[in-house]
């Protein structure tokens, strides 16, 4: 079963613009991560935010974190070719548990030249 | 090696054949988890390891599927009897971290499983 959903499903944008996507989850957890994951190959983790964080920066990304919303979003800003990708979130229970980390089905971002 | 390896890269199968998938992790790495992707879909936890302890399997989805690792480094994703509904790609991640609080895994490629 999948814990997080994405949303939107699909998003394609002009290159330089924003692009934002949401992930709503359903049970407690301990931190919440975003993964990429380029056509044909594995993901690749850019960012982490803790249950007691509300919002975090790493480079062009900016991730927010709502607990009582059960939500979060990723924000790319100047959105490059090189963004087009599969993003996924991914939560891990708080209690922790052997089964790491629960995934979203993902959002399809396409970034047009 | 720098990152995740799993080989074969792509594996077709006919129906009722057993396949071995196989996966290096970075070296040191405790944690190894397998995953299963459908096309189109997020992946979809199958079994956990710390070192040589299978501490979860409840991800594997029959009593066809079974794992191992045996020295607590490389891991083998057995399937035998391969059917249609089997394919997809199976991705293998490891982490530094053990327990509770999983952070950061590292993927690898993964392995496109077909059964014809």
């Amino acid at each position: 079963s999948q814990q997080g959903e994405e949303d939107p499903q699909a998003l394609s944008i002009q290159e330089g613009e924003n692009a934002t996507m949401n992930c709503s989850y359903k049970t407690s957890i301990n931190n919440l991560q975003w993964y990429r994951q380029n056509s044909g190959r594995g993901l690749v983790h850019l960012i982490l935010i803790r249950s007691n964080e509300r919002e975090k920066h790493s480079g062009r990304l900016r991730v927010t974190l709502d607990t009582s919303k059960k939500s979060s979003s990723l924000l790319i800003t100047a959105s490059r070719a090189a963004d087009t990708a599969s993003y996924f979130c991914a939560t891990v229970l708080s209690g922790g548990g052997a089964d790491g980390l629960t995934f979203g089905k993902g959002t399809h971002l396409i970034i047009q030249p | 090696g720098a990152g995740v390896s799993q080989s074969p890269r792509y594996k077709v199968a006919k129906r009722g054949q057993d396949v071995a998938l196989r996966c290096d992790p970075i070296s040191g790495h405790v944690s190894l988890f397998w995953y299963q992707q459908a096309l189109g879909q997020g992946p979809e936890f199958l079994t956990y390891f710390q070192n040589e302890a299978q501490l979860d399997k409840s991800g594997l989805p029959s009593d066809r599927f079974f794992a191992e690792r045996p020295e607590g480094s490389v891991s083998t994703l057995k399937i035998q009897r391969t059917q249609q509904e089997d394919s997809a790609v199976y991705l293998c991640a490891s982490s530094l971290v053990t327990g509770p609080g999983v952070e950061k895994l590292f993927f690898g490629s993964g392995t496109q499983l077909s059964v014809l």
